[in-house]
């Protein structure tokens, strides 16, 4: 079974900072990543798919890159309405699907 | 616009029976694989199963093999969730989500306990 890291487990960080956020894959996953960002209570949310693709409707302040093993998620400019956990998901051709722990990400 | 509704969550004992529903409204379900997803207190979000359109064809994580069942009734634009055997572990909220993940439910809490 493939494996999902992330790093950091936690951060914090000042509004307008520049967040980066690092997803490992214990083997090749092209780019069959997806990240969500989940605010306390609520349903987790799709904001990139594809390892890159900004979903409809997410600010650009958001990004992914990467494929492979290493993939990165970026919060270009964070704002106070960004505060919660973001977690990278993997999807295979097997139709399964892995979470990895999350990164929970804190105001300053 | 897409809403996903899901209900039949509550208080269940170690190897009992519950059936979670979901609501679909706002697009055909016919059209759309679908999933559930479930989250433990505390925890990150973790998938249990997949059925494609027509209920043909089901994967499930190796948590819940053989005690879960994913099933839809797409005339009543439901989907289904039937969970035998439970164990402690499988306290969660439970989430209905679209195929490509876009869309989710509110979620269900299924707590078992004794």
């Amino acid at each position: 079974d493939i494996q999902m890291t992330q790093s950091p487990s936690s951060l914090s960080a000042s509004v307008g900072d520049r967040v980066t956020i690092t997803c490992q894959a214990s083997q090749d996953i092209d780019n069959y990543l997806n990240w969500f960002q989940q605010k306390p209570g609520k349903a987790p949310k799709l904001l990139i798919y594809d390892a890159s693709n900004l979903e409809t409707g997410v600010p650009s302040r958001f990004s992914g890159s990467g494929s492979g093993t290493d993939f990165t998620f970026t919060i270009s400019s964070l704002q106070p309405e960004d505060i919660a956990t973001y977690y990278c998901q993997h999807y295979d051709n097997l139709r399964l699907f892995t979470f990895g722990p999350g990164t929970k990400v804190d105001v300053k | 616009e897409v809403q996903l509704v899901e209900s039949g969550g509550g208080l269940v004992q170690p190897g009992g029976s519950l059936r979670l529903s979901c609501a679909a409204s706002g697009f055909t379900l016919s059209s759309y694989w679908m999933h559930w997803a479930r989250q433990a207190p505390g925890k990150g979000p973790v998938w249990v199963s997949r059925i494609n359109s027509d209920g043909s064809s089901a994967r499930y994580a190796d948590s819940v093999k053989g005690r879960f069942t994913i099933f839809r009734d797409n005339a009543k634009n439901t989907l289904y969730l039937q969970m035998n055997s439970l164990r402690v572990e499988d306290t969660a909220v439970y989430y209905c989500v679209t195929w490509q993940w876009k869309d989710w439910g509110q979620g269900t809490l299924v707590t078992v306990s004794s």
